[in-house]
């Protein structure tokens, strides 16, 4: 299930369920979207972009979808693996030389 | 894969010190580097960003006589954290656009704690 820490929500999922990580963005000229992963003391690691003129993008076990209504985007990974616990976030950006805005996270657990 | 390269990766100082913080990119070169602090359970938040020859831009509400940067050469930006408090304890992580490309495939560095005591 999904809970809301003090500062960071949390997802809590079995191994080889889906799991869907959701961001709302705040900027309606952002032109970028990307996802990171972030694993406990170390730097993020970028998983999967999108540009605003695409709804949906493809990669190995991920998908994104944005809905620029709404502002939202999200994360979906297929299969989920105990190595893909980490915290999540997404950042957007007005343009691709612009810098990056990053949104508060959510932290995924994958019990065995 | 290009790689960033943070040192130390964590640090311990006491409160009244500077310490210093580098950032390299091990295979590129980059114009341009971002310095980000990230609090306990908190999401990244800009500082500043690095410019190779000039001078660094800062993100408002971030004393820049504080967070000294200096990005003397392609390869290298540093971030001193002058007369350091326990509330400048945090996780600082860098990143850096291979030079000429757009920010948002910029590679991030593994992070450095500094704990000020």
């Amino acid at each position: 299930g999904e809970s809301v820490g003090l500062h960071l929500p949390t997802l809590s999922v079995q191994e080889g369920d889906n799991s869907i990580i959701n961001c709302a963005y705040s900027n309606s000229a952002s032109d970028y979207f990307i996802w990171y992963k972030q694993e406990s003391g170390k730097g993020p690691q970028f998983i999967i972009d999108i540009r605003s003129n695409m709804d949906k993008r493809q990669g190995q076990r991920v998908t994104v979808l944005l809905n620029k209504t709404v502002k939202h985007l999200s994360l979906q990974i297929a299969a989920t693996q105990p190595g893909d616990s980490a915290v999540y976030f997404c950042a957007e950006t007005p343009s691709g030389y612009s810098t990056l805005t990053f949104g508060k996270g959510t932290m995924l657990l994958v019990s065995p | 894969g290009a790689v960033v390269s943070q040192h130390p990766s964590w640090v311990i100082c006491k409160s009244g010190t500077s310490v210093k913080i580098e950032c390299r990119s091990l295979d590129f070169q980059a114009t341009t580097m971002f310095w980000y602090r990230q609090f306990p359970k908190q999401s990244l938040m800009l500082m500043a960003t690095s410019n190779e020859g000039s001078k660094a831009t800062y993100e408002q509400g971030v004393e820049k006589d504080k967070f000294l940067i200096n990005h003397a050469s392609l390869t290298l930006s540093t971030l001193t954290v002058t007369s350091a408090h326990p509330e400048d304890s945090s996780f600082y992580i860098c990143s850096a656009p291979i030079a000429g490309t757009p920010n948002t495939e910029a590679f991030f560095g593994q992070g450095t704690r500094l704990t000020v005591v």
